[in-house]
């Protein structure tokens, strides 16, 4: 059974760029959530993709936006970027959105200078 | 979801038992109990959760007071590889959202 993995696992960007970030959840999980975790804090849910769809958001503008695709990997796009947006972030994967269980991966670190 | 209120940091010894406490006064009577834990470097792991009973799985156990306004996550056996931040939250059974709201966690530290 594969895990959850993420990439790339470490990135530089400059204030107003882009990025992309990647997820491939663990095997026969349908529902992807994403978390942004600040040094020393943790973590803050961005928003949850279950079967495609956006199904709830965090407080979280809307430069922060996902995708899903049919295979339920998943995609973090974040657009304008600020020096705040410099974080841990993290993907998980559950089967259903009202899941018990939560499997993380080990997240992209993402360094906006 | 309702808040949740841990210690910063505790330590502990490796080998002996380790208890850590949350609050939840303001917890509904749909919300779970669940308890995380984040390694350094590494994205949060889950530990277990319990409605009401006590429960326990091979990592840990945890006991939740009668009146569920509080509840403990009990390491056995501290091992080096236990030091982390630990995470309680709730989570409403009845949610349509799979979202978690972490707070800052207690930062469990073992001694050799």
């Amino acid at each position: 059974e594969t895990g959850v993995t993420q990439s790339p696992t470490h990135l530089i960007k400059t204030r107003g760029q882009q990025v992309t970030l990647r997820c491939s959840s663990q095997s026969g999980h349908n529902t992807v959530s994403w978390y942004q975790q600040a040094l020393g804090q943790g973590p803050q849910f961005i928003f949850q993709y279950y079967r495609e769809e956006e199904n709830g958001r965090g407080n979280f503008p809307p430069r922060f936006s996902g995708l899903q695709f049919p295979n339920y990997s998943s995609e973090l796009n974040v657009n304008a970027l600020e020096l705040d947006d410099s974080a841990l972030y993290l993907c998980a994967s559950s089967l259903g959105v009202a899941a018990g269980e939560l499997f993380f991966g080990e997240g992209s670190r993402l360094t906006v200078l | 979801d309702a808040k949740t209120t841990q210690p910063n940091s505790m330590e502990s010894n490796e080998e002996e038992p380790v208890h850590l406490p949350c609050n939840h006064s303001t917890i509904s009577g749909t919300d779970y109990i669940h308890w995380y834990r984040q390694l350094p470097s590494q994205g949060p792991e889950y530990v277990i959760h319990g409605l009401t009973s006590n429960v326990n799985n091979r990592m840990a156990s945890l006991a939740i007071a009668e009146d569920r306004k509080s509840s403990t996550l009990i390491l056995h056996r501290a091992t080096l590889r236990d030091a982390a931040v630990y995470y309680c939250i709730l989570r409403d059974a009845g949610g349509s959202q799979g979202n978690l709201i972490f707070g800052k966690g207690t930062k469990l530290s073992v001694k050799p």
